[in-house]
């Protein structure tokens, strides 16, 4: 069954601390590949879309890639405000599957 | 105006209640759809309208029914629902729906507890 798998489940940074979350996926004829940002008591917000391996996107402190099987959200010299849950998805027969998510804490 | 407005943010009701979610989106998008967000699960898809037409169904419990009565608004009518109802629901829209490209514009959500 196509499925997304997004690790780790939580990530502790201290504020300045770079790192990135993974976002995995087994889908058939990948038609695009989304990342979301959902705070607390909010819906997600749309951040990037790839659609093809070795495309890569940036913004602010954030950039995503993606290879054939995976994507990655880098995080570079986060902030406090970077805190929140990161999203990804992947279009499965016209509809939205999302992974379960990655939630970001950046400490000051 | 916010793109897309839920209301209420908030709700508690017992089994044997009935109430509705509401949901307009002010994008001039074509497709919405219902959500629902438990914790530590991956949001799962619901319901789908595309122009006003109900296009897939994913296997909801029938004490769940949408309602699309024109492009800008959507409803989830809740009755008899169960405690494992409870979750966040997140209503969304997007441009078109089939195209395999179009992003979510997602509303903040109603949490609901069934009591």
């Amino acid at each position: 069954e196509d499925q997304v798998t997004q690790s780790p489940e939580a990530l502790r940074l201290q504020e300045g601390e770079s790192s990135s979350l993974n976002c995995s996926y087994t889908v058939s004829g990948l038609r695009g590949l989304f990342w979301y940002r959902q705070d607390p008591g909010k819906g997600p917000e749309f951040l990037f879309t790839l659609y093809s391996a070795g495309e890569e996107k940036e913004k602010e402190r954030l950039k995503a890639t993606l290879t054939k099987k995976e994507s990655f959200l880098h995080i570079t010299a986060p902030k406090p405000e970077d805190s929140a849950t990161y999203l990804c998805a992947v279009i499965d027969n016209n509809d939205m599957r999302f992974g379960a998510g990655t939630r970001l804490t950046v400490k000051p | 105006e916010t793109g897309v407005t839920q209301t209420p943010r908030h709700l508690v009701m017992g089994m044997t209640n009935k109430k509705s979610l509401k949901c307009e989106q002010h994008l001039g998008h074509n497709a919405m759809y219902w959500y629902k967000q438990s914790a530590k699960k991956p949001l799962e898809l619901m319901f789908v309208y595309s122009l006003e037409e109900r296009v897939e169904n994913n296997s909801v419990p029938s004490r769940f029914s949408p309602e699309c009565p024109n492009s800008s608004h959507l409803f989830l009518h809740l009755h008899t629902l169960q405690p494992e109802d409870s979750a966040l629901y997140l209503c969304a829209s997007s441009q078109s729906h089939g195209g395999g490209s179009e992003k979510l514009f997602f509303g903040s959500g109603t949490q609901l507890s069934v009591l």
